[in-house]
């Protein structure tokens, strides 16, 4: 079964320190991954994804992921922390060999700035 | 162009009312996805329709859950008999073809109250 674990529930980090979020999935075959953000009230904004070619993956708004086969991991990191960075972020999976496609999403990891 | 629209943006509703959700996808988006998000939770998929058949159902909670996409564009979710449970956030999700590396575009959702 696929599934998608986000360590950390709550991350705390300061304005200009560096984020890091936590994604781990499990699959005997690798999945694509993606990562989403939500801001309150709005719906999901995809901020990057991995589709088998690059493992470091850019995105949106200066954050990065890599993936790690060896770790099954998909990471999200950005150097520098800015306030308009809080919001909800989810990592989801998809499986490529599956003919519904559907989203696994994580159960989300809110990011709080502090000034 | 314009994204994915949910109307309404909030509904109330009674124990065992019949309430329907309305999902209008990215123009020329054949797959369309509906997902239902629970306070504090990540969305868990629902049913996935390419073009006018629901092409995986198997995320529907029970047979009070229906949705529709006549014409292969606008689909309607329906509840019947609606339960305090049932009170969620329901996000509707649009991609070009289905595929499973291709992005999902959410809408902002409708949330859902069961008085």
């Amino acid at each position: 079964a696929q599934s998608v674990t986000q360590l950390g529930s709550h991350v705390s980090v300061s304005e200009g320190a560096l984020v890091l979020l936590r994604c781990n999935y499990s699959s005997s075959v690798p999945p694509y991954l993606f990562w989403y953000v939500q801001y309150p009230n709005q719906g999901l904004q995809l901020l990057l994804k991995y589709t088998s070619a690059a493992t470091l993956v850019k995105g949106i708004n200066g954050f990065e992921a890599e993936f790690k086969k060896s770790e099954t991991s998909f990471h999200l990191t950005k150097p520098s922390a800015h306030m308009s960075d809080a919001a909800e972020y989810f990592c989801a999976v998809s499986r490529p060999e599956n003919t519904g496609n559907q989203f696994y999403f994580g159960t989300g990891t809110s990011l709080t700035v502090i000034p | 162009g314009a994204g994915v629209s949910q109307t309404p943006s909030n509904k109330v509703t009674e124990k065992g009312k019949y309430v329907e959700l309305r999902c209008d996808p990215i123009s020329g988006h054949t797959a369309l996805y509906w997902y239902r998000q629970s306070l504090g939770q990540g969305p868990e998929f629902l049913i996935y329709f390419q073009g006018t058949g629901a092409a995986d159902d198997s995320g529907l909670p029970n047979d009070r859950f229906f949705a529709v996409r006549p014409e292969g564009s606008v689909s309607t979710l329906k509840i019947q008999r609606t339960e305090r449970g049932d009170s969620a956030v329901y996000l509707c999700a649009s991609s070009r073809e289905g595929l499973a590396q291709e992005t999902q575009y959410f809408g902002p959702g409708t949330r859902l109250l069961v008085l």
